[in-house]
């Protein structure tokens, strides 16, 4: 049960657009459409942006995209703004025996 | 407002056994599948169980298989871990999470967590 890769850290000044991706194998990521995305900001719980691959829940910023080629997903956030600091993390269904697993974590810094 | 408060962390010794607790309100317990996912201190999230609605089904991160064990009372509005043998590497703040309305695989509410430390 590996996490999904994940790069430790990205970054980018306000009003730029980022993209953090996410890579599994065939048995996670490539199987299905089963990934989400979650923003963790310094000292809160997890919050869901991306679920399905590429949908956004009622209230998450049009700002939040995600899109999955092969066995590498990837979020992008545009017009990055200073509240988006934070930690985000990818997940994926993993078939009936390891389930779900999450990526390793992206720090992104906004500079 | 939906809520999850969890309780029952604290220090353990290796080996040692833990129950944690999570009190659900603000919406229909019984309808949504419940997690466990947990996070080590400065480390990132791991998936660690799960059950769904009635409490019959579940799943476990191969890394506390046989160790622990998820259950809920849906009368009671309650979700617990119960925790044997465990180990340094099991250290982390515990989360109690509602499996989404959106689809099962995904969580949409989180409580606020309970630290577990295990050391000696």
């Amino acid at each position: 049960q590996s996490a999904l890769t994940q790069p430790a850290s990205v970054s980018g000044s306000p009003g730029q657009s980022i993209t953090i991706s996410c890579t599994g194998t065939s048995s996670d990521v490539g199987r299905n459409s089963l990934v989400a995305w979650y923003q963790q900001l310094p000292g809160k719980v997890p919050k869901l942006m991306i679920y399905e691959v590429s949908k956004r829940p009622s209230g998450v910023s049009n700002r939040f995209s995600g899109s999955k080629s092969g066995n590498t997903a990837s979020l992008t956030i545009s017009g990055l703004q200073p509240e988006d600091e934070g930690d985000y993390y990818c997940s994926s269904y993993a078939g009936p025996y390891t389930y779900l697993i999450f990526g390793g974590g992206t720090k992104l810094t906004v500079l | 407002e939906v809520q999850l408060l969890e309780s029952g962390g604290g220090l353990v010794q290796p080996g040692g056994s833990l129950r944690l607790s999570c009190a659900a309100s603000g919406f229909t317990f019984s309808r949504n599948w419940m997690h466990w996912v947990r996070q080590g201190p400065g480390k990132g999230l791991v998936w660690v169980a799960r059950v769904n609605s009635d409490g019959i089904s579940t799943n476990y991160a191969d890394s506390v298989k046989g160790r622990f064990t998820i259950s809920r009372d849906n009368a009671k509005n309650t979700l617990s871990l119960q925790m044997n043998s465990l180990r340094v590497d099991d250290t982390a703040v515990y989360y109690c999470v509602r499996g989404s309305d959106l689809g099962t695989y995904y969580f949409d509410y989180w409580g606020q967590g309970t630290l577990v430390t295990v050391s000696s």
